[in-house]
């Protein structure tokens, strides 16, 4: 247990449907990063957070949004879904923001969009 | 934004052999790390260099950063098949957002025992 978590692990929706990942950081990080892992892509930075704010974007789609929340926990929504959102989707967490410290991942939440 | 060029995609090898990874950038990186990830697992964070010419040491794990921190390497001695995964580096993009990682797309080792 890496003391990120996240939630589901898996998750089959239809193409066009609406969810919402969810991610808890470990006790005591700040920073709440997602990330998408397919096949070919590797890891994708989507967006970042540090303290309930917006810290950087990377190539987020305009479908999907994020947040933090007052206690820390983060969620990811991804809405109009099509095929090629299928993928895994990682959260990551680190005490600041920045990579000064290495981040530590959530076990991921599978998504296939069928 | 910053990119790293990560090879080799793949790579196989005979138990005992060993295995290197190079990571590379057009532009001087402040740090570099690096992750391993088991299959059906997820990164996890092995070490971070920050220094010109650093090398550092985990058991059978040596990595080293470039003078010029432009480049790294992970190299494993004698590989196990415990070694199995996905090795990532990681590099923080300046590219106008406040540092966050910007992953190789890693080298994938698989081990014949």
């Amino acid at each position: 247990d890496s003391g990120v978590t996240q939630t589901p692990k898996h998750l089959i929706t239809a193409t066009g449907q609406r969810v919402t990942l969810r991610c808890s950081p470990r006790s005591g990080d700040l920073s709440v990063y997602w990330y998408q892992q397919s096949l070919d892509q590797g890891l994708q930075f989507l967006i970042q957070y540090y303290n309930g704010e917006e810290r950087a974007k990377g190539n987020i789609l305009e479908r999907f949004s994020a947040q933090q929340f007052p206690d820390l926990h983060s969620e990811l929504n991804l809405s109009s879904l099509e095929l090629g959102d299928s993928a895994l989707y990682f959260c990551a967490s680190s005490v600041s923001s920045g990579g000064v410290y290495g981040y530590t991942f959530g076990s991921g939440t599978r998504l296939t969009v069928v | 934004g910053q990119q790293v060029m990560q090879i080799p995609q793949y790579q196989h090898v005979q138990e005992g052999e060993d295995f290197t990874t190079y990571c590379n950038s057009s532009t001087t990186l402040s740090n570099i790390q690096w992750y391993k990830q088991r299959p059906g697992g997820h990164p996890v964070f092995l070490i971070q260099l920050v220094k010109s010419g650093e090398v550092k040491k985990q058991k059978r794990l040596t990595f080293q950063f470039g003078e010029a921190k432009k480049n790294s390497s992970l190299h494993i001695t004698a590989t196990q098949t415990t070694d199995v995964g996905t090795y990532f580096c990681a590099a923080l993009n300046y590219g106008g957002s406040q540092g966050n990682l910007i992953f190789g797309k890693g080298t994938k080792l698989s081990v014949k025992p």
